[in-house]
């Protein structure tokens, strides 16, 4: 595609529901990135692939969190049993490159996740 | 532990004035940098792009410098207009190279 799609682009659920949000990157890019943001504050890193594997998922804040790219493509996130601190806005990036020496990030629009 | 710092967090000028952003960053073995602009409830717009080696990039109306040594980078942003009121964020790579660090931003307000 053109750029990086984000499905859905709002999420409302209640505390303890399980969710999955979907990142679609730009065709031909091999590295792909999950951030969250709150409000008023900068993105912050959740997860790193090149490829299907993830290079780095140190910024996944418990186990609760899950992400997967089984064909080097799409990549979903799953949050299982939901807490109101899970809301947030969770951006998707993708690069050209295998991470960041040379590659420059592209965002999707993001999804709003609300939980009550 | 990276930690990037950007100041001041909001900023309000009159159109046409060039005006200064700045980002701190506190581990000066960096991959790369990169500034973007967000606009509420969008997604990250990338500007410029600084490799590690290099001190500085442009784009039209926009420089941006980086200096290693003492972890700082500016972003100039000459002759303003009301529409590039947005928040300007910068990013640096992590020790890994494999994530962007960000800072909390700067929220630019150009009036005409």
């Amino acid at each position: 595609g053109a750029g990086v799609s984000q499905t859905p682009s709002n999420k409302v659920t209640e505390k303890g529901k399980y969710v999955e949000l979907r990142c679609d990157p730009i065709s031909g890019h091999t590295a792909l990135y999950w951030y969250r943001q709150s409000l008023g504050q900068g993105p912050e890193f959740l997860i790193y692939f090149q490829g299907t594997g993830a290079a780095d998922d140190s910024g996944l804040p418990n186990d609760r969190f899950f992400a997967v790219r089984p064909e080097g493509s799409v990549s979903t996130l799953k949050i299982q049993r939901t807490e109101r601190g899970d809301s947030a806005v969770y951006l998707c990036a993708s690069s050209s490159w295998g991470g960041l020496n040379t590659g420059e990030l592209f965002f999707g629009e993001g999804s709003r996740l609300t939980v009550l | 532990k990276q930690e990037v710092t950007q100041i001041p967090a909001a900023l309000s000028v009159p159109e046409g004035e060039n005006l200064v952003l700045n980002c701190s960053f506190t581990d000066s073995a960096i991959y790369n940098l990169q500034w973007f602009r967000q606009d509420p409830g969008k997604g990250l717009t990338s500007l410029l792009l600084i490799q590690s080696s290099q001190r500085e990039q442009t784009s039209g109306r926009l420089n941006a410098s980086l200096d290693k040594s003492s972890g700082r980078s500016t972003l100039y942003i000459a002759a303003s207009q009301p529409g590039d009121s947005a928040t300007y964020l910068c990013a640096v790579g992590n020790q890994a190279g494999t994530a962007l660090i960000f800072g909390k931003g700067t929220t630019l307000s150009v009036s005409s």
